[in-house]
């Protein structure tokens, strides 16, 4: 079975500071990676998704991520935080595009001014 | 489009009542997803739907929870009795094949 660690409960991070999200991955095969991010309320919404092909992934919002298959990671990146980013972040692996998803238990992200 | 909707976007009830949870999927969407988001255990796949039949259920806790999906556009998530430890946020997404999953609002449910 797939599963996720996000190894971090709660990140700070100033405005316009780099973010760096970490996200390791348990998987046999070649998982399909997702990285989503919950507003205060609301639901999830996908930034990005690695299936296959290039290892460094762009998402929407300004956010990428990097496949590691010799760590078994998928860290999500930003350059320069907005305090629109603060929300919790959510890594996920699934079997297929069309399988179930296991999250980890995600990642809370407080921009500071 | 409007999403995916989930009605009601609250529930207050009390302990042993029933509490019935709905989902209508994006238009053209062909698999349906039901989570539960709790502080204890995060994010869990409860049952999900392809064509309107219950494809993993695995995740259902227990026989108080059932799952329908009478057709494409709607879907239920029925408690009962309900309990307290049920209190938790309960999303659906939707997707179509190949396609990414798209959530809902959630249903904030508080059981006291």
């Amino acid at each position: 079975a797939q599963s996720v660690t996000q190894p971090d409960i709660h990140i700070t991070v100033s405005e316009g500071a780099s973010l760096e999200l970490r996200c390791n991955y348990s998987y046999g095969a070649t998982p399909y990676l997702f990285w989503y991010v919950q507003s205060p309320g609301q639901g999830l919404q996908l930034l990005l998704k690695y299936f296959s092909g290039d290892t460094l992934v762009q998402g929407i919002k300004g956010f990428e991520a990097e496949f590691k298959r010799s760590q078994s990671s998928f860290n999500l990146r930003k350059p320069s935080v907005h305090w629109s980013d603060a929300a919790e972040y959510f890594c996920a692996v699934a079997r297929s595009n069309d399988y179930k998803l296991s999250f980890g238990a995600g990642t809370t992200v407080t921009v500071r001014a | 489009d409007a999403g995916v909707i989930q009605s009601p976007r609250h529930e207050v009830t009390e302990m042993g009542q029933e509490v019935t949870l709905r989902c209508k999927p994006i238009s053209g969407h062909n698999s349906l997803f039901w989570y539960r988001q709790t502080m204890m255990r995060g994010l869990e796949l409860l049952i999900y739907f392809n064509n309107n039949v219950p494809i993993d259920d695995s995740g259902m806790p227990e026989d108080r929870f059932s799952a329908k999906m009478p057709n494409a556009s709607f879907s239920t998530l029925k408690i009962q009795p309900s309990e307290p430890r049920d209190s938790a946020v309960y999303f659906c997404a939707s997707k179509l094949i190949g396609d990414e999953q798209y959530f809902g609002p959630g249903t904030r449910l508080t059981v006291t």
